[in-house]
């Protein structure tokens, strides 16, 4: 069975400070990868997708970046953090190349940004 | 993506069913209606999806109406384990998710 780890669970950075958080997908090959992000008290919003190693697309231009050096991992980054970068980070994946398959969620990361 | 509109909030009580309403009356023929639901301090849950006809699993019963333009997500008996928000989504041929805010269902005991 298919299953997606997310690291750190939570995180307490320093406004300026650099963020790497990781995303790894087991039992399941060359799927769509996904982040999402959600402040406090609302909706998720897209961040990123991979539809392949290499291949990024950006949905809202913003502090952060992706970047997926391997076909199973997804790493979120950025290079200095604002206080607006806090929320709670999600990882998902999908099957590849099927647009409407159903999407699954990691467990998150909390990122506090101080 | 198109729209959907949802209650803010539901109450049920515990043991009974629960109908979850979503209006979506700029869906397109290709649009799949997916349901997802976030418990606390965790990650969206898949539920059910479907395309016209009503589909059952062992988590929910989605129906669909005949013109497409709404659906409703029935629990058929409610746990408190159910309490979450449950988002209505129209998943059209691209890669994205758009999560609006979703019905906050509250399960008495």
């Amino acid at each position: 069975s298919q299953t997606i780890h997310q690291w750190p669970a939570t995180l307490v950075q320093p406004v300026g400070s650099p963020l790497s958080l990781e995303c790894t997908v087991e039992g399941t090959s060359n799927p769509n990868l996904y982040w999402y992000r959600q402040a406090a008290g609302r909706g998720l919003q897209l961040l990123f997708y991979s539809v392949g190693i290499g291949q990024i697309s950006s949905e809202v231009p913003q502090n952060l970046s992706a970047s997926r050096p391997q076909d199973r991992q997804f790493i979120l980054s950025s290079k200095k953090l604002l206080l607006s970068d806090s929320g709670f980070y999600l990882c998902a994946w999908s099957g590849a190349g099927l647009s409407t398959d159903t999407q699954y969620f990691g467990p998150g990361t909390r990122l506090t940004v101080l | 993506d198109a729209k959907t509109t949802q209650p803010n909030s539901m109450e049920s009580n515990e043991e009974e069913p629960v109908h979850l309403p979503c209006n979506h009356s700029t869906i397109s023929g290709t649009d799949y209606i997916h349901w997802y639901r976030q418990l606390p301090s965790q990650g969206p849950e898949y539920v059910i999806h479907g395309l016209t006809s009503n589909v059952n699993n062992r988590m929910a019963s989605l129906a669909i109406a005949e013109d497409r333009k709404s659906s409703t997500l029935i629990l058929h008996r409610a746990t408190l384990r159910d309490a979450a928000v449950y988002y209505c989504i129209l998943r059209g041929s691209n890669y994205k998710l758009t999560f609006g805010k979703g019905t906050l269902l509250t399960v008495n005991p």
